[in-house]
């Protein structure tokens, strides 16, 4: 049973477009929820995190916001650049995790963005 | 150098070679993990080591063997592996935040 889900293997935006990859979660026990990237050989890199008890948070061009009841995060990019075509990791730590500080990762969406 | 960074960055053997993976953090960092990554697949993890010790071994089959013997190196032993074993083996460590950083990954082929 995967527990976290980005169903959107990939998505196409144009520079300068908001770029909006999705990421679902069904344990209720998480409670810190991060963005990482990855360009191509490569590890992923963190890029933005996201407590439980905050519904959004910002980091220049990038935003993610939390919908608990939902169980649903989402990453905003705006404006989109060519530069930030990546695959882009949806991850979830907390409940049982906590202790070995780990997270449970989804499968990734692919971002192009295009000139 | 800074970082995680990881030796081999490639890494092709037989299966009934021996060989080993070397992850080194410059970060002073407690925890560090393997990961591996399939096609198509979440990352999957491994092993998670806390101040050397091991804490978590995710059912990982007994052929990937790993070795941590200070909090700043990290190694995976592999002997017998199988063709379904090729994939990006990813090594992060972490502090006390939940974020974790990545080394650029062994990509391996077992043939």
């Amino acid at each position: 049973d995967q527990q976290v889900k980005q169903n959107s293997p990939s998505l196409s935006v144009q520079e300068g477009r908001i770029s909006i990859l999705n990421c679902d979660y069904t344990n209720s026990m998480f409670d810190y929820f991060l963005w990482y990237k990855k360009y191509p050989a490569e590890g992923p890199t963190f890029l933005i995190s996201i407590s439980s008890i905050k519904d959004k948070n910002e980091d220049g061009r990038f935003t993610v916001f939390l919908n608990k009841s939902a169980k649903h995060l989402s990453l905003h990019i705006v404006p989109s650049q060519p530069g930030d075509s990546a695959v882009y990791f949806c991850a979830a730590s907390g409940g049982h995790n906590t202790n070995a500080g780990k997270s449970t990762f989804g499968d990734g969406t692919t971002l192009t963005v295009k000139p | 150098e800074t970082g995680v960074t990881q030796t081999p960055r490639h890494l092709v053997m037989g299966m009934t070679n021996k060989k080993s993976l070397k992850c080194e953090q410059h970060l002073g960092h407690n925890a560090m993990y393997w990961y591996k990554q399939s096609a198509k697949k979440p990352l999957e993890l491994m092993f998670v080591y806390n101040f050397k010790e091991q804490t978590e071994n995710n059912s990982v089959p007994s052929r990937f063997s790993p070795e941590c013997p200070n909090s700043s190196h990290l190694f995976l032993h592999l002997h017998t592996l199988q063709p379904e074993d090729s994939a990006l083996y990813l090594c992060a460590s972490r502090w006390n935040s939940y974020e974790q950083y990545f080394g650029p990954g062994t990509r391996l082929t077992v043939t």
